[in-house]
């Protein structure tokens, strides 16, 4: 069964340091999502694209926060720099279209701690 | 804006049924249902469409008013399984911009 492939699984890093997550999503799903997951509450949405194109990013913290889609295929999400409020689960998710009328496939996630 | 859920938590003995209601201050065109166990990722278990359709997966189904802005996951007999967080995702009609519930830990004892 295809999954979405996310790495690295656990990061750790100092504050003021730059981070990046991959994102591989399932073959064929144009839809591509970024979701940060703070202990205890729901998925929240950074970032979604549609193949190459961001279709929303309207709650990316853009100072710090960047995310491409290059070749509408795997993604990456970049930090710079962390703070300590920027420890969370980050999640991708994979949609074959982006109309929400699609079931959302995650990832297992980054476990990102910033000390 | 986040959908609210409700009940926040709930703890079932096996065998017994359960509701979860998911609520939104905005017009709907979906709602997906997920649970989430403890360090996993959510995991998808049924999307509901405007038109006020129910569906079912096994023992657990669900219904969406879309006059109310209102869909309900109902767990039917329930197993130690179904233990996790339940969190609701909806997209608003028009925008179909996608948001996360608050979420309800359910916990089912043996």
């Amino acid at each position: 069964e295809a999954e979405v492939a996310q790495s690295p699984r656990y990061k750790i890093t100092e504050k003021s340091q730059a981070v990046a997550f991959w994102c591989d999503p399932i073959s064929g799903h144009a839809t591509l999502y970024w979701y940060r997951q703070i202990l205890g509450q729901g998925p929240e949405l950074l970032v979604q694209f549609q193949d190459e194109s961001v279709v929303d990013d309207s709650q990316l913290p853009k100072d710090r926060f960047s995310a491409e889609r290059l070749k509408g295929v795997d993604s990456t999400l970049k930090i710079q720099p962390a703070e300590l409020g920027d420890s969370a689960m980050y999640l991708c998710a994979s949609s074959l279209s982006g109309l929400s009328s699609y079931e959302q496939y995650f990832g297992p996630g980054t476990r990102l701690t910033v000390t | 804006q986040q959908p609210v859920q409700s009940p926040q938590a709930v703890i079932l003995r096996e065998g017994e049924d359960a509701v979860i209601n998911c609520s939104s201050s905005k017009a709907l065109y979906s709602v997906h249902w997920y649970r989430q166990k403890h360090g996993e990722a959510p995991v998808f278990l049924m999307i509901l469409l405007k038109g006020g359709e129910q569906k079912g997966h096994e023992k657990i189904s669900a219904s969406f008013n879309e006059k109310k802005q209102q869909s309900s996951l109902y767990l039917t007999a329930s197993q130690l399984s179904y233990s996790g967080t339940y969190f609701c995702g909806t997209a608003s009609s028009g925008t179909y911009k996608y948001i996360f519930g608050t979420g309800t830990r359910l916990k089912v004892l043996a």
